[in-house]
């Protein structure tokens, strides 16, 4: 059973379209999260959500708008998407208890815009 | 604000040869540390954690590393290394109460027949 799935996988699109990433855990978690990690491997916190609320919004571009319609769920929606947008992105959660726990990450979504 | 230093970026070392990443992080009065490993192609998956108690904290595949609060280290270590050890490794650092990580830079460990 996969705990942390992402779709899609691969997604290569064209500049200034409008894309969405899914994210769905399966472990009950109540923490979910979306990294960036650029070509040179450096992973970038973007968001994060509790419980459905927003937590972390680290300084993102607005073009990048994540959703969190439950507590297994976390989307992320970039419009206008540009050439550096260009990354692998990361989603993952962990169970907080005041205490930070193991993050459970995803396969990726690795993004090209041309 | 917390930082988190890999000081290496890339590890060659032969299969069967000791090998240890080294991470430093800036002081805090709590923190847990946490090693994470990238197989190409794939998400982060754990290797280990310190939370509190013993300093010599156990890993999965044979690694282990050590907090060092007066140096604030946490150097990743494993006595024999195998091929399938190559990979990208990540050191990170949490505060205590706070849900963020903040992940070092990585070291590739790449392993040499």
């Amino acid at each position: 059973d996969t705990a942390v799935s992402q779709t899609p996988k691969y997604l290569v699109t064209q500049m200034g379209n409008d894309k969405s990433i899914k994210c769905e855990q399966n472990l009950g978690h109540d923490t979910m999260y979306w990294y960036k990690q650029d070509s040179k491997k450096f992973l970038k916190i973007m968001f994060s959500y509790n419980n459905k609320e927003l937590i972390i919004n680290e300084t993102v571009p607005n073009r990048f708008s994540p959703k969190s319609p439950d507590k297994a769920h976390l989307n992320l929606h970039i419009n206008s998407l540009e050439l550096g947008d260009s990354a692998v992105y990361f989603c993952a959660s962990s169970l907080f208890s005041g205490v930070q726990e193991t993050q459970y990450f995803g396969p990726g979504t690795r993004l090209l815009v041309l | 604000a917390q930082s988190v230093t890999q000081l290496d970026s890339q590890v060659p070392v032969f299969e069967e040869a000791p090998v240890e990443l080294r991470c430093n992080y800036s002081s805090s009065v709590s923190v847990y540390l946490f090693w994470y490993v990238q197989y190409p192609n794939q998400g982060l998956q754990l290797l280990l954690k310190y939370l509190s108690g013993s300093t010599l904290v156990k890993g999965i595949n044979g690694f282990e590393a050590e907090f060092n609060k007066s140096q604030t280290s946490f150097h990743l270590r494993k006595p024999s290394v195998h091929i399938s050890d190559t990979a990208e490794y990540f050191c990170a650092v949490s505060d205590s109460g706070t849900y963020k990580y903040i992940f070092g830079t990585g070291t590739r460990l790449k392993v040499l027949a």
